[in-house]
């Protein structure tokens, strides 16, 4: 299987704030990378696809970019919804795998 | 509006078998795969499984091959998923999610809300 490692596994930032989560693949996976944004008691939401295609209603703050193995998730003004545990997922091989989640936590 | 709709949460004893199911509305149920995955108390999310809603279909993920069925009923566009010989290591929140594409492996851009199922003595 694919292993996907993110990192920090954890931050707090301020609303305002850059943030930027990374994620590494154990080999190449072209550009299927896909991120998404979870918050307690709710359901995962979508966000980038392929990588950098922002998902249809997701704010343009959210961008992704990278390829291979090495991807980045920037949100580029936080805001006080984006408080949330963030995912990577490769779905270039069979099992999808995720990322661990990093948790954006308010400062 | 395109939407899954999970049934309710179950508590189950050990041993117990549990259905979960997962209603589609707002599209073509036929065309998008349709995946499973959890989230156990503190962990991170976990892939199960896809089930082909046209053919019936079915790929698991190694570590739940033995007690897990993924079915469909294609009348009423609805995806199911039933766990067997039920352990307190089953005790998470089961999402059903659809495949952006047309085949299993594309982002999943739809989620159910999520089944809580609490296997306790």
């Amino acid at each position: 299987d694919i292993q996907m490692t993110q990192s920090p596994s954890s931050l707090s930032a301020s609303v305002g704030d850059k943030v930027t989560i990374t994620c590494r693949a154990s080999q190449s996976i072209d550009g299927h990378l896909n991120w998404y944004q979870h918050k307690p008691r709710k359901a995962p939401r979508l966000l980038i696809y392929g990588a950098s295609s922002l998902e249809s209603g997701v704010p343009s703050r959210f961008s992704g970019s990278g390829s291979a193995t090495d991807f980045t998730l920037t949100i580029s003004v936080l805001q006080p919804e984006d408080f949330a545990t963030y995912y990577c997922q490769q779905t270039y091989d069979t099992p999808p795998t995720f990322g661990q989640g990093t948790k954006v936590e308010i400062k | 509006q395109v939407q899954l709709v999970q049934s309710g949460a179950e508590v189950k004893r050990p041993g117990a078998s549990v259905k979960i199911s997962c209603k589609a509305s707002g599209y073509t149920f036929s065309i998008h795969y349709v995946h499973w995955v959890r989230q156990a108390p503190g962990q991170g999310l976990e892939w199960m499984g896809w089930i082909n809603p046209n053919t019936g279909g079915t790929y698991y993920a190694q570590k739940f091959q033995d007690w897990v069925t993924m079915t469909r009923d294609t009348s009423i566009g609805t995806a199911y998923m039933e766990l067997q010989r039920l352990t307190s290591d089953a005790t998470a929140v089961y999402y059903c999610t659809r495949d952006q594409g047309e085949s299993y492996n594309d982002a999943f851009d739809v989620w159910g809300q999520g089944t809580m199922v609490t296997v306790s003595s």
